[in-house]
């Protein structure tokens, strides 16, 4: 039972270029997230989808795009990337009324 | 959806209570409170939730105000280990899970 995982740990990208974050969960919940931590700042939600097949925009959506894959899998696409897009990016999945669970999270670099 | 007030820092010595507040004043009837807490160089963990009434478990306490206008998470005991940013966070069941500043608690030995 491995909870979330994200691939890669870490990357660095040159500006323009593009690059899929990847989040799979094995606990069966039906609502994943992606966050975005600056540093020395709180979590931001960029996209979230509540169930598969459904997706939403966070406080931060511009810049990124998602795809719900199926119910284990949510990823995050930067299809340009920026230097304002440096971040560490967090991927969670949530089963209603219990608890949050989070990815140990991907360190982003856009030089 | 209800924004919660943290303050930004706080201290407390090892082994000592610790209390950590949060106002919600705009929450509804129906929403969960719920604390996470992020270790240093790591993605944020459940700490506890609660609807109404008080709430314990074996990293803390909530205690939830009459009129859930606020609430405290209580640490019984810190430890060096305990030295974290925590958020609180009302689920308001619409999916959108939003995190605020967070309280960084600082534990002096």
């Amino acid at each position: 039972n491995a909870g979330v995982t994200q691939t890669p740990k870490f990357q660095v990208l040159k500006t323009g270029q593009s690059m899929t974050l990847q989040c799979a969960q094995d606990m069966n919940h039906n609502s994943m997230y992606w966050y975005r931590q600056d540093p020395g700042m709180g979590l931001r939600l960029i996209y979230y989808s509540a169930s598969e097949g459904t997706t939403d925009k966070g406080e931060v959506p511009n810049g990124y795009n998602v795809s719900r894959l199926n119910k284990r899998e949510f990823s995050l696409r930067l299809e340009s990337a920026a230097p304002s897009q440096t971040s560490v990016y967090f991927c969670a999945s949530y089963r209603v009324g219990a608890e949050a669970f989070f990815g140990q999270g991907t360190r982003l670099t856009v030089v | 959806d209800a924004k919660t007030t943290q303050p930004n820092s706080m201290e407390s010595n090892e082994e000592e209570p610790v209390h950590l507040p949060c106002n919600h004043s705009t929450i509804s009837g129906t929403d969960y409170i719920h604390w996470y807490r992020q270790l240093p160089s790591q993605g944020p963990e459940y700490v506890i939730h609660g609807l109404t009434s008080n709430v314990n478990n074996r990293m803390a306490s909530l205690a939830i105000a009459e009129d859930r206008k606020s609430s405290t998470l209580i640490l019984h005991r810190a430890t060096l280990r305990d030295a974290a940013v925590y958020y609180c966070i009302i689920d308001s069941g619409t999916y959108k899970y939003i995190f605020g500043t967070g309280t960084r608690l600082k534990v002096l030995a």
